[in-house]
C-alpha cells in the first residue's frame, strides 16, 4: 500500500528563516510521482513540484528547492528566507506511474511570523 | 484559461438529505477526481472518472456516487448524509493521459455542513 508520512503537523518559524518540511513515503512501485501542493487559506491546492522516480536531482525554483533522495524514501521541501504569504499548509503526495490513485500526507501546516 | 470550478462553495444540509454536488474542469481536461478533506482523515481520494468511466475510486461507502458527462463536466451525490460527511470536497481535473504522471488542478472546493 501507498503511504506519504509528513512527520511535521505544524511549523511556526519567523519571517526570513529557512525552513524545511519533511516528507517520506512508501511505495512498492518502481515507477512513481512524488508531488508537493500548498494549501492557502483560500482552500485551493496549488500545485508546486512533481518528481519522477527515475528523476533525483535536486531541484530549485526560486526560493523554493526539493530534495529528492530515493535511498531514504525522502522528498523534503526546502523554503529559503521565508515570508509571510508562505503561510499555508503543504501536503506532499504520491501517485502511481499513471499519475493516478494519489495519495496525500497529512498536511504540514507553515506559519511564517512578521 | 478558466480553472476549475466547482458549485455551490457552500451547502448546509440536514441528516438524512442527499447532496449533488458540481465541477467544471479546465477545458480539455478529460480526467475529474474528488476528494474529501476533514481535520481528522486528511484528503481522501474519493474517486476518478476519464471519458465518462469511472477509472478510480477509493474506500467510501456506496452512498458516495459520481458521473462524468461527455463534457467532461462531474457530479457528486452523498445520499443520506451524516455528520461525519461535513468536509471540504475538492474536485481536480487533469488530462487523463496515462503517459506521464500530469499534475491535478484543483477547485476551490465545496465546503459540506451537515447539521
Amino acid at each position: 500500500a501507498q503511504k506519504v508520512t509528513q512527520a511535521q503537523t505544524e511549523i511556526s518559524v519567523v519571517e526570513k528563516e529557512d525552513v524545511t518540511l519533511d516528507c517520506v513515503y512508501e511505495t512498492r512501485d518502481t515507477t512513481y510521482y512524488l508531488f508537493w501542493y500548498k494549501q492557502p487559506p483560500s482552500g485551493e491546492l496549488v500545485f508546486l513540484i512533481r518528481r519522477n522516480s527515475f528523476d533525483e536531482q535536486n531541484e530549485i525554483s526560486g526560493r523554493y528547492s526539493w530534495n529528492f533522495q530515493k535511498s531514504t524514501s525522502s522528498f523534503n521541501f526546502t523554503i529559503t528566507a521565508s515570508q509571510v504569504v508562505d503561510s499555508a499548509v503543504y501536503f506532499c503526495a504520491l501517485s502511481d506511474n499513471y499519475g493516478q490513485n494519489f495519495v496525500f500526507g497529512p498536511g504540514t501546516r507553515l506559519s511564517v511570523l512578521p | 484559461k478558466a480553472g476549475v470550478t466547482q458549485t455551490p462553495r457552500y451547502l448546509i444540509k440536514t441528516r438524512g438529505q442527499q447532496v449533488t454536488l458540481s465541477c467544471s474542469p479546465i477545458s480539455g481536461h478529460r480526467s475529474v477526481s474528488w476528494y474529501q478533506q476533514t481535520p481528522g482523515q486528511g484528503l481522501q481520494f474519493l474517486f476518478e472518472y476519464f471519458s465518462e468511466t469511472q477509472r478510480n475510486k477509493g474506500n467510501f461507502p456506496g452512498r458516495f456516487s459520481g458521473r462524468q458527462f461527455s463534457n467532461s463536466r462531474s457530479e457528486m451525490n452523498v445520499s443520506t448524509l451524516e455528520l461525519g460527511d461535513s468536509a471540504l470536497y475538492l474536485c481536480a481535473s487533469s488530462l487523463g493521459e496515462q503517459i506521464q504522471g500530469p499534475p491535478l488542478h484543483f477547485g476551490n472546493g465545496t465546503r459540506l455542513t451537515v447539521t
